[in-house]
């Protein structure tokens, strides 16, 4: 993935509301993807992850979005909370173990 | 249980100091990852161990950096003459296995600081 370096792309959205944070990927060889939840000061945390041979996988109020033709992964977040403040990355395998992460996107929830 | 523990949570030591971290991985994963995150950005990966095989080396920037794994556990990344550009914070992860793609657990990382 490539950096932005300290301008991370920024979404807003008013508590209660759907979020969508999208991801591009770059390899096409990728064949499982993992969505990770950072908050300040501390390590990623799993959130949810999709295999190549799947579309869509759903979790407790998340639900990741797999289009394989264009090369993008979507997150969405049902009913945003306070608590969802985050930066949100994607990662994919490249077809091995070496996860390869996008840049991320920070996650804003207005009360 | 347990998830993955890094020490120290915070180093702050001067330009050409050596510095050693440590990770010790959730009990019974078998593979190990150190990465690298600079501010504001995405994780670089540095070194992988899984079991007894040779670890991958690839992502180490420089033979300033140093990886063990000892006994199968707990890992321990070694910077040589520290310049100021290692200032980061170093995360680790585990998962129970790589056959079979299972997600990486990562710690709370060791916010590194040269002066």
């Amino acid at each position: 993935g490539e950096s932005v370096g300290l301008h991370l792309p920024t979404l807003s959205v008013q508590e209660g509301d759907n979020s969508i944070i999208n991801c591009a990927y770059s390899n096409s060889a990728s064949d499982y993807f993992i969505w990770y939840k950072q908050e300040s000061g501390k390590g990623p945390q799993f959130i949810i992850d999709i295999r190549s041979n799947m579309d869509k996988r759903q979790g407790q109020r998340v639900t990741v979005l797999l289009n394989k033709t264009v090369k993008h992964l979507s997150l969405q977040i049902a009913a945003t909370q306070p608590g969802d403040s985050a930066v949100y990355f994607c990662a994919e395998n490249g077809s091995s173990y070496k996860l390869i992460f996008g840049s991320g996107t920070r996650l804003l929830v207005r009360p | 249980g347990a998830g993955v523990s890094q020490s120290p949570s915070n180093k702050v030591t001067e330009k050409g100091k050596d510095v050693e971290l440590r990770c010790d991985p959730i009990s019974g994963h078998t593979a190990l990852y150190w990465y690298r995150q600079s501010l504001g950005q995405g994780l670089e990966f540095l070194i992988y161990f899984q079991g007894n095989s040779a670890p991958d080396k690839s992502g180490l920037p420089s033979d300033r950096f140093s990886a063990e794994r000892t006994g199968g556990s707990v890992s321990t990344l070694t910077i040589q003459r520290t310049q100021q550009e290692d200032s980061a914070v170093y995360l680790c992860a585990s998962s129970s296995q790589t056959g079979d793609n299972q997600p990486q657990h990562f710690g709370d990382g060791t916010r590194l600081s040269i002066l």
